[in-house]
């Protein structure tokens, strides 16, 4: 069964618009951390932001901010002020159990249009 | 400060050879991750260590062992190279704590031809 699932194969933006992507999670663990990571053309994979399952508040980290509803088990990150450099694939990840494993998604191709 | 250094950046393999991806880490990690990621896709764990001398399968291990004699270094080695290999592969290291980032170096592209 799939554990992190980003239904938004791509996803299109005018520049300086606000844009959420979509990530939903399946886990019994109660302890458990979501993580969304950038990889444009270039391939490196950019840590953006982390949210902790037993954290009261929604993580933000400039213009990025995570959108966490427990009880929906989704995890959306929002970017504001859309930016041409913010065109890439955004991998949403859970890490789940012992040794700190992460489980990725398959992925949202973000286009951010003029 | 190098952080995650893999090598080589390319490679091409006929079916049938056998390579080691190098991995190196300079931040004293415990944790370290052999990850796939195959064209459009997320990355898929192949192996993973949680110090010298320890490690298990991941996700998807079948084609491939790994070693840990050192905190520093994290080979990866394919045995009889196959074309469902290629792929891109990213090796990845954390200290060890729950909500820290994982560390991914560079990727090694491999074509299995």
């Amino acid at each position: 069964a799939q554990k992190i699932t980003q239904t938004q194969p791509g996803m299109f933006v005018q520049e300086k618009e606000a844009v959420t992507l979509d990530c939903t999670y399946d886990t019994s663990d109660p302890s458990y951390g979501l993580f969304w990571y950038k990889q444009p053309s270039s391939g490196e994979m950019i840590f953006l932001i982390y949210q902790g399952s037993y954290d009261q508040q929604n993580a933000t980290e400039g213009r990025y901010s995570l959108n966490f509803q427990k009880a929906r088990k989704s995890a959306n990150l929002v970017i504001s002020a859309s930016q041409l450099g913010d065109s890439a694939m955004y991998f949403c990840a859970m890490r789940e159990g012992g040794y700190n494993k992460l489980i990725f998604g398959a992925g949202t191709r973000l286009a951010v249009h003029p | 400060n190098a952080g995650v250094t893999q090598t080589p950046k390319f490679r091409i393999l006929k079916i049938g050879q056998s390579m080691t991806l190098q991995c190196a880490q300079d931040m004293n990690h415990n944790y370290m991750y052999w990850y796939r990621q195959d064209p459009g896709m997320g990355l898929k764990l192949i192996y993973y260590s949680v110090g010298a001398g320890i490690t298990d399968k991941g996700e998807v291990p079948n084609g491939y062992n790994v070693s840990r004699s050192t905190t520093e270094d994290f080979p990866l080695r394919l045995e009889l190279a196959a074309p469902s290999q290629t792929s891109v592969y990213f090796c990845a290291s954390l200290r060890g704590l729950t909500n820290e980032k994982l560390f991914f170096g560079s990727g090694t592209q491999l074509s299995v031809l």
